[in-house]
Protein backbone atom coordinates (compact mmCIF):
# COMPACT_ATOMS: atom_id res chain seq x y z
CA UNK A 1 0.00 0.00 0.00
CA UNK A 2 1.08 3.87 0.16
CA UNK A 3 3.32 5.11 2.68
CA UNK A 4 3.99 8.58 2.94
CA UNK A 5 6.86 10.44 4.63
CA UNK A 6 6.90 14.32 5.74
CA UNK A 7 9.55 16.53 6.87
CA UNK A 8 10.20 17.84 9.39
CA UNK A 9 8.15 16.96 11.94
CA UNK A 10 8.98 20.78 13.67
CA UNK A 11 9.27 23.84 12.15
CA UNK A 12 9.97 27.04 13.58
CA UNK A 13 9.88 30.13 11.83
CA UNK A 14 10.22 33.92 12.07
CA UNK A 15 7.09 36.05 10.84
CA UNK A 16 7.52 37.09 7.45
CA UNK A 17 9.67 34.20 7.14
CA UNK A 18 9.12 31.60 4.57
CA UNK A 19 8.19 27.82 5.53
CA UNK A 20 8.80 24.81 3.40
CA UNK A 21 7.36 20.87 4.20
CA UNK A 22 7.94 18.30 1.96
CA UNK A 23 6.93 15.30 1.52
CA UNK A 24 7.40 11.62 -0.08
CA UNK A 25 5.14 8.81 -1.54
CA UNK A 26 5.52 5.36 -2.32
CA UNK A 27 2.73 4.29 -4.80
CA UNK A 28 3.62 5.93 -8.46
CA UNK A 29 0.02 5.24 -9.38
CA UNK A 30 -1.00 8.41 -6.43
CA UNK A 31 -2.63 10.94 -8.20
CA UNK A 32 -4.21 13.28 -5.86
CA UNK A 33 -2.23 15.18 -3.22
CA UNK A 34 -3.84 17.49 -0.84
CA UNK A 35 -2.40 19.56 1.69
CA UNK A 36 -4.44 19.91 5.65
CA UNK A 37 -4.15 22.01 8.26
CA UNK A 38 -5.11 21.29 11.69
CA UNK A 39 -5.38 23.61 14.79
CA UNK A 40 -5.54 22.30 17.93
CA UNK A 41 -8.86 20.04 18.88
CA UNK A 42 -10.15 20.70 15.85
CA UNK A 43 -10.81 18.41 13.06
CA UNK A 44 -8.24 18.83 9.53
CA UNK A 45 -8.94 21.47 6.60
CA UNK A 46 -8.07 21.10 3.33
CA UNK A 47 -5.84 23.99 2.32
CA UNK A 48 -4.37 23.17 -1.18
CA UNK A 49 -4.47 20.41 -3.27
CA UNK A 50 -2.38 19.31 -6.48
CA UNK A 51 -3.23 16.68 -9.34
CA UNK A 52 -0.56 14.74 -11.04
CA UNK A 53 -1.29 16.48 -13.91
CA UNK A 54 0.31 20.01 -12.85
CA UNK A 55 3.27 20.31 -11.43
CA UNK A 56 2.75 23.15 -9.41
CA UNK A 57 -0.67 25.30 -8.02
CA UNK A 58 -0.30 28.58 -5.98
CA UNK A 59 -3.18 29.99 -3.94
CA UNK A 60 -2.12 33.65 -2.06
CA UNK A 61 1.00 32.69 0.37
CA UNK A 62 0.25 29.05 -0.39
CA UNK A 63 1.80 27.22 -3.20
CA UNK A 64 2.52 23.29 -3.79
CA UNK A 65 4.53 21.81 -6.18
CA UNK A 66 4.56 18.15 -7.31
CA UNK A 67 7.77 15.86 -8.57
CA UNK A 68 5.85 12.63 -9.70
CA UNK A 69 9.23 11.44 -11.51
CA UNK A 70 11.07 11.50 -8.05
CA UNK A 71 7.71 11.16 -6.04
CA UNK A 72 7.66 14.01 -3.78
CA UNK A 73 5.67 17.05 -3.49
CA UNK A 74 6.22 20.29 -1.23
CA UNK A 75 3.99 22.93 0.78
CA UNK A 76 5.12 26.58 1.07
CA UNK A 77 3.77 29.02 2.64
CA UNK A 78 5.13 32.68 1.78
CA UNK A 79 5.04 35.64 4.41
CA UNK A 80 4.26 33.43 7.26
CA UNK A 81 1.93 34.89 10.01
CA UNK A 82 0.86 33.92 14.06
CA UNK A 83 -2.23 32.44 12.56
CA UNK A 84 -0.36 30.25 10.47
CA UNK A 85 0.97 28.27 13.48
CA UNK A 86 -0.44 24.90 13.28
CA UNK A 87 -0.14 21.07 12.68
CA UNK A 88 0.23 20.58 8.49
CA UNK A 89 -0.54 17.10 6.94
CA UNK A 90 0.10 15.75 3.40
CA UNK A 91 -1.56 13.03 2.25
CA UNK A 92 -1.89 11.15 -1.38
CA UNK A 93 -4.31 8.70 -2.76
CA UNK A 94 -4.90 7.57 -6.49
CA UNK A 95 -7.73 9.50 -6.89
CA UNK A 96 -9.64 12.58 -5.49
CA UNK A 97 -12.38 11.01 -3.50
CA UNK A 98 -10.35 7.70 -2.62
CA UNK A 99 -9.01 6.75 0.66
CA UNK A 100 -6.27 9.43 1.57
CA UNK A 101 -2.48 7.75 3.28
CA UNK A 102 -1.66 10.43 5.57
CA UNK A 103 1.96 12.07 6.01
CA UNK A 104 2.85 12.07 9.65
CA UNK A 105 2.08 16.07 10.17
CA UNK A 106 4.31 19.05 10.60
CA UNK A 107 3.95 21.23 13.68
CA UNK A 108 4.70 24.37 13.20
CA UNK A 109 5.26 27.61 15.04
CA UNK A 110 5.56 30.93 13.89
CA UNK A 111 7.19 33.40 16.27
CA UNK A 112 6.07 37.19 16.00
CA UNK B 1 -18.99 25.96 1.38
CA UNK B 2 -19.22 22.46 2.95
CA UNK B 3 -19.76 21.90 6.71
CA UNK B 4 -19.39 18.41 8.24
CA UNK B 5 -20.64 18.33 12.35
CA UNK B 6 -19.62 15.44 15.12
CA UNK B 7 -21.64 14.82 18.15
CA UNK B 8 -20.61 14.35 20.74
CA UNK B 9 -17.36 16.40 20.88
CA UNK B 10 -16.10 15.51 23.88
CA UNK B 11 -17.65 11.63 25.74
CA UNK B 12 -16.02 10.08 28.83
CA UNK B 13 -17.44 6.51 29.27
CA UNK B 14 -16.44 3.78 31.62
CA UNK B 15 -15.07 0.45 30.60
CA UNK B 16 -17.33 -2.13 28.67
CA UNK B 17 -19.88 0.22 27.67
CA UNK B 18 -20.23 1.27 24.16
CA UNK B 19 -20.15 4.62 22.88
CA UNK B 20 -21.77 6.14 19.70
CA UNK B 21 -20.71 8.80 17.27
CA UNK B 22 -22.38 10.87 14.79
CA UNK B 23 -20.91 12.57 11.37
CA UNK B 24 -23.64 14.80 9.83
CA UNK B 25 -23.17 16.41 6.36
CA UNK B 26 -24.75 19.31 7.23
CA UNK B 27 -25.23 21.12 3.57
CA UNK B 28 -24.67 17.96 0.99
CA UNK B 29 -25.60 14.68 0.41
CA UNK B 30 -22.64 12.40 1.06
CA UNK B 31 -22.59 8.59 -0.35
CA UNK B 32 -19.09 8.34 0.88
CA UNK B 33 -18.25 9.42 4.64
CA UNK B 34 -14.25 8.07 5.85
CA UNK B 35 -13.92 7.19 9.94
CA UNK B 36 -10.15 8.36 11.16
CA UNK B 37 -8.80 7.83 14.65
CA UNK B 38 -5.87 9.60 15.83
CA UNK B 39 -3.87 9.62 18.81
CA UNK B 40 -2.32 12.37 20.29
CA UNK B 41 0.45 14.27 18.26
CA UNK B 42 0.41 11.43 15.00
CA UNK B 43 -1.35 11.55 11.85
CA UNK B 44 -4.61 10.56 10.98
CA UNK B 45 -5.14 6.65 10.55
CA UNK B 46 -7.89 5.09 8.50
CA UNK B 47 -10.06 2.69 10.13
CA UNK B 48 -12.83 2.38 7.30
CA UNK B 49 -14.51 3.62 4.53
CA UNK B 50 -18.24 4.23 4.85
CA UNK B 51 -20.75 3.66 1.83
CA UNK B 52 -24.70 4.74 2.04
CA UNK B 53 -26.72 1.62 1.64
CA UNK B 54 -23.85 -0.42 1.88
CA UNK B 55 -21.55 -2.13 4.64
CA UNK B 56 -18.57 -0.33 5.41
CA UNK B 57 -14.58 -1.04 4.24
CA UNK B 58 -12.64 -1.54 7.30
CA UNK B 59 -8.88 -0.92 6.96
CA UNK B 60 -6.62 -3.73 7.84
CA UNK B 61 -6.11 -4.68 11.20
CA UNK B 62 -9.41 -2.49 12.39
CA UNK B 63 -12.44 -4.90 14.02
CA UNK B 64 -15.55 -4.65 12.43
CA UNK B 65 -16.89 -5.75 15.23
CA UNK B 66 -15.40 -3.80 17.79
CA UNK B 67 -16.27 -0.44 15.43
CA UNK B 68 -19.91 -0.96 13.92
CA UNK B 69 -20.57 1.79 11.38
CA UNK B 70 -23.67 2.47 10.00
CA UNK B 71 -24.56 4.75 6.80
CA UNK B 72 -28.11 4.60 7.16
CA UNK B 73 -29.00 8.04 5.09
CA UNK B 74 -26.77 10.18 2.40
CA UNK B 75 -25.85 13.02 5.58
CA UNK B 76 -25.07 10.34 8.59
CA UNK B 77 -22.94 8.12 9.61
CA UNK B 78 -22.33 6.79 12.89
CA UNK B 79 -19.27 5.12 14.48
CA UNK B 80 -20.29 2.81 17.75
CA UNK B 81 -17.37 1.52 19.94
CA UNK B 82 -18.71 -1.59 21.76
CA UNK B 83 -17.45 -2.93 24.97
CA UNK B 84 -14.71 -0.09 25.17
CA UNK B 85 -11.84 0.09 26.81
CA UNK B 86 -8.69 2.26 27.99
CA UNK B 87 -6.65 1.66 24.75
CA UNK B 88 -10.05 3.31 22.90
CA UNK B 89 -9.39 6.55 23.95
CA UNK B 90 -8.71 8.56 20.91
CA UNK B 91 -9.52 11.69 18.52
CA UNK B 92 -12.28 9.98 16.26
CA UNK B 93 -12.30 12.14 12.87
CA UNK B 94 -14.95 11.61 9.98
CA UNK B 95 -14.94 13.18 6.86
CA UNK B 96 -17.65 13.35 4.18
CA UNK B 97 -16.73 13.23 0.21
CA UNK B 98 -18.62 15.96 -1.40
CA UNK B 99 -19.30 14.57 -5.20
CA UNK B 100 -18.94 16.46 -8.16
CA UNK B 101 -15.88 18.26 -10.08
CA UNK B 102 -13.68 18.56 -7.17
CA UNK B 103 -14.41 15.42 -5.66
CA UNK B 104 -12.84 16.68 -1.66
CA UNK B 105 -13.15 15.01 1.67
CA UNK B 106 -14.33 17.50 4.27
CA UNK B 107 -13.23 17.21 7.66
CA UNK B 108 -15.55 17.15 10.65
CA UNK B 109 -14.23 18.42 13.95
CA UNK B 110 -13.39 15.10 15.54
CA UNK B 111 -14.68 13.49 18.40
CA UNK B 112 -12.68 13.15 22.20
CA UNK B 113 -13.17 9.76 23.84
CA UNK B 114 -11.67 8.77 26.91
CA UNK B 115 -12.59 5.47 28.58
CA UNK B 116 -12.02 5.44 32.10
Amino acid sequence: GENVEQHPSTLSVQEGDSAVIKCTYSDSASNYFPWYKQELGKGPQLIIDIRSNVGEKKDQRIAVTLNKTAKHFSLHITETQPEDSAVYFCAASKAAGNKLTFGGGTRVLVKP
Amino acid sequence: GAVVSQHPSRVICKSGTSVKIECRSLDFQATTMFWYRQFPKQSLMLMATSNEGSKATYEQGVEKDKFLINHASLTLSTLTVTSAHPEDSSFYICSALLAGASYEQYFGPGTRLTVT
